[in-house]
Formats: structure tokens, C-alpha cells, sequence
């Protein structure tokens, strides 16, 4: 099946400064990539979604391009503010899959003013 | 559309009894997936019904179990509570894209 595999965090950032979250994939034939954000005692937020290479998803500041090559999917944000704390999920789905959810484990993003 | 929800929102239950959680999805999507997320597993994928039929499981045991009405709300139900069961539960539901949105989820402590 397929799998997504996701930095380990804590990361702990300044407000203002650059994030990148790696995520990296496994999976058959031409998955649709997604990262979720999850805040505090709550559930999980789509943040962005790409479905197909070279996509690139965005929302709210974040951004994440779909690399069939190297089967990353990395998030990223030029300016971090402290409202972005929260947990960080990757996920991958497929037809090939039934269109079965696989999440990574997860990054907690802390930022301090 | 209202999104996504759960009831209860917090729930205590004691080992050995069992628990029956609710799950309404938005208007019009007919798929719900569960999920268990604890801070040592993460997110795992419990199961996941279309038009009242199951079409996914995941690897749990066969206390874990789930329904789906016709309306498409879902219901999920433990029997024989352990410990290992505390966890928050969160659903979520697909419409005819593949994004999943997700309820508040139901906060379960097994005592």
C-alpha cells in the first residue's frame, strides 16, 4: 500500500522565520497529495491538496509542489506567524489504494514571538 | 454547509463496558472514514463507509465496529473497553472529490 513519511518534529520556530515540513511518498500509479493542519482540541483542516506532478498547492501563506521525481511533497511558509502552531500532517490517497487516506505521523510546529 | 460533527465530545468510560460514537457528515457526502489518533500510533485508519457498506478496514480487532445509515451519518461502536482504547476519534467525510473533511472528533478516556 502506500505510505508517507514526514520530518520529525518538534520544530520550534521564530515568528518571521522560513518553515519546511519534508514529506516524502510511496505509492503506485498517480497519487493526489494533501497537508492537513490540525490545532489544538481540534480536528484535522485541509490546508492544500496537489493531483498530479508539478502542481502546486497554496493556502493561507503555505505552499507545497507535487515532485513525482523525487516523490516529495514538502510544505513551506516564507514568514511563520505564532497562529500557525499546530501539528502538521501529510497525506497521500489513490485510486489504486480505493481511495484510502495514508497519513504521516505528523510534525508539532511551535512559534514563539 | 455545516461541516462535519461528532457527538459526544468527551466521553469516560471504564475498562470492559462499551461505547457507541455518532458521526454526522456534510450534506450530500456519502463517505465516512474513521480514525483513532493517540500520541504514540498518530492517525490510524479504522474504516470507511459508502452507501451503508463498509469498503475499507483497517488492521484493528473485531471490537472495533462501525454501521452507516441511510442518511449517510455513521455510527462507530468499541465493545469490552481497554485502556489501550483512549484516544480521541475523529471522523471524516468525502464528497465526490477526493479531499476528506474532518469533525472535532470525540474525546474518549478508558478508566
Amino acid at each position: 500500500g502506500n505510505s508517507v513519511t514526514q520530518m520529525e518534529g518538534p520544530v520550534t520556530l521564530s515568528e518571521e522565520a522560513f518553515l519546511t515540513i519534508n514529506c516524502t511518498y510511496t505509492a503506485t500509479g498517480y497519487p493526489s497529495l494533501f497537508w492537513y493542519v490540525q490545532y489544538p482540541g481540534e480536528g484535522l483542516q485541509l490546508l492544500l491538496k496537489a493531483t498530479k506532478a508539478d502542481d502546486k498547492g497554496s493556502n493561507k501563506g503555505f505552499e507545497a509542489t507535487y515532485r513525482k521525481e523525487t516523490t516529495s511533497f514538502h510544505l513551506e511558509k516564507g514568514s511563520v506567524q505564532v497562529s500557525d502552531s499546530a501539528v502538521y500532517f501529510c497525506a497521500t490517497a489513490s485510486e489504486n489504494t480505493g481511495n484510502q487516506f495514508y497519513f504521516g505521523t505528523g510534525t508539532s510546529l511551535t512559534v514563539i514571538p | 454547509k455545516a461541516g462535519v460533527t461528532q457527538t459526544p465530545r468527551y466521553l469516560i468510560k471504564t475498562r470492559g463496558q462499551q461505547v457507541t460514537l455518532s458521526c454526522s457528515p456534510i450534506s450530500g457526502h456519502r463517505s465516512v472514514s474513521w480514525y483513532q489518533q493517540t500520541p504514540g500510533q498518530g492517525l490510524q485508519f479504522l474504516f470507511e463507509y459508502f452507501s451503508e457498506t463498509q469498503r475499507n478496514k483497517g488492521n484493528f480487532p473485531g471490537r472495533f465496529s462501525g454501521r452507516q445509515f441511510s442518511n449517510s451519518r455513521s455510527e462507530m461502536n468499541v465493545s469490552t473497553l481497554e485502556l489501550g482504547d483512549s484516544a480521541l476519534y475523529l471522523c471524516a467525510s468525502r464528497g465526490s472529490s477526493y479531499e476528506q473533511y474532518f469533525g472535532p472528533g470525540t474525546r474518549l478516556t478508558v478508566t
